[in-house]
């Protein structure tokens, strides 16, 4: 099925280390979301976007929609042991579907 | 606790048999989403229901189907089951139908089949 690139797609960084990771599309979306996902459980939306260059933080977290719109990024600050986990992007495009196109996700360690 | 239920959590079934996998929306939401997930694979839409309407379909197998009922719980039905089904099953919900609508999602159902 079609996805989202998503990268990196694992990262090991240090406690207290900023972590950033993006999203990039060939097809301009209207709409970003972020997810983190734990071991055995449903995704659970931390930020949502909905217009171009829109800058969205919570807590520690700060997502932006792209300009261009075809991209998104997550940034992490001052790390801690439970981000662990994998963090999803999905998409939703311009052409009217509300389906949603999720990334392949990055799965992040946290080095105590 | 997103408000999204399923059940059941665990499922394990053998080759060629049928499952019924069902999802409660979050209260007053009425769109409903089902997602695949394949170990260590990302989420893969299936299908999209609102107001027990089909609106959207993804890469859903026709061994699988799926139905929104009037009070708007969904269920998702998987048949002729084979070994690469196994995945983790997600629905998620969201109130409208429209651009600017998120989506939460349930705990999901982890299909087992042997």
């Amino acid at each position: 099925g079609q996805q989202l690139n998503q990268s990196p797609q694992s990262m090991f960084i240090q406690e207290g280390e900023d972590v950033s990771m993006n999203c990039t599309s060939s097809s301009i979306f209207n709409t970003w979301l972020w997810y983190k996902q734990d071991p055995g459980e449903g995704p659970v939306l931390l930020i949502a976007l909905y217009k171009a260059g829109e800058l969205t933080s919570n807590g520690r977290l700060t997502a932006q929609f792209g300009i261009t719109r075809k991209d998104s990024f997550l940034n992490i600050s001052a790390s801690i042991p439970s981000d662990v986990g994998i963090y999803f992007c999905a998409g939703r495009a311009t052409s009217g579907t509300y389906k949603y196109i999720f990334g392949t996700g990055t799965r992040l360690k946290v080095l105590a | 606790d997103s408000g999204v239920t399923q059940t059941p959590k665990h499922l394990i079934t053998a080759t060629g048999q049928r499952v019924t996998l069902r999802c409660s929306p979050r209260s007053g939401d009425l769109s409903v989403y089902w997602y695949q997930q394949s170990l260590d694979q990302g989420l893969q839409f299936l299908i999209h229901y609102y107001n027990g309407e089909e609106r959207a379909k993804g890469n859903i197998l026709e061994r699988f189907s799926a139905q929104q009922f009037p009070d708007l719980h969904s269920e998702l039905n998987l048949s002729s089951l084979e070994l690469g089904d196994s995945a983790l099953y997600f629905c998620a919900s969201s109130d409208r139908d429209s651009a600017t609508d998120t989506q939460y999602f349930g705990p999901g159902t982890r299909l087992t089949v042997l």
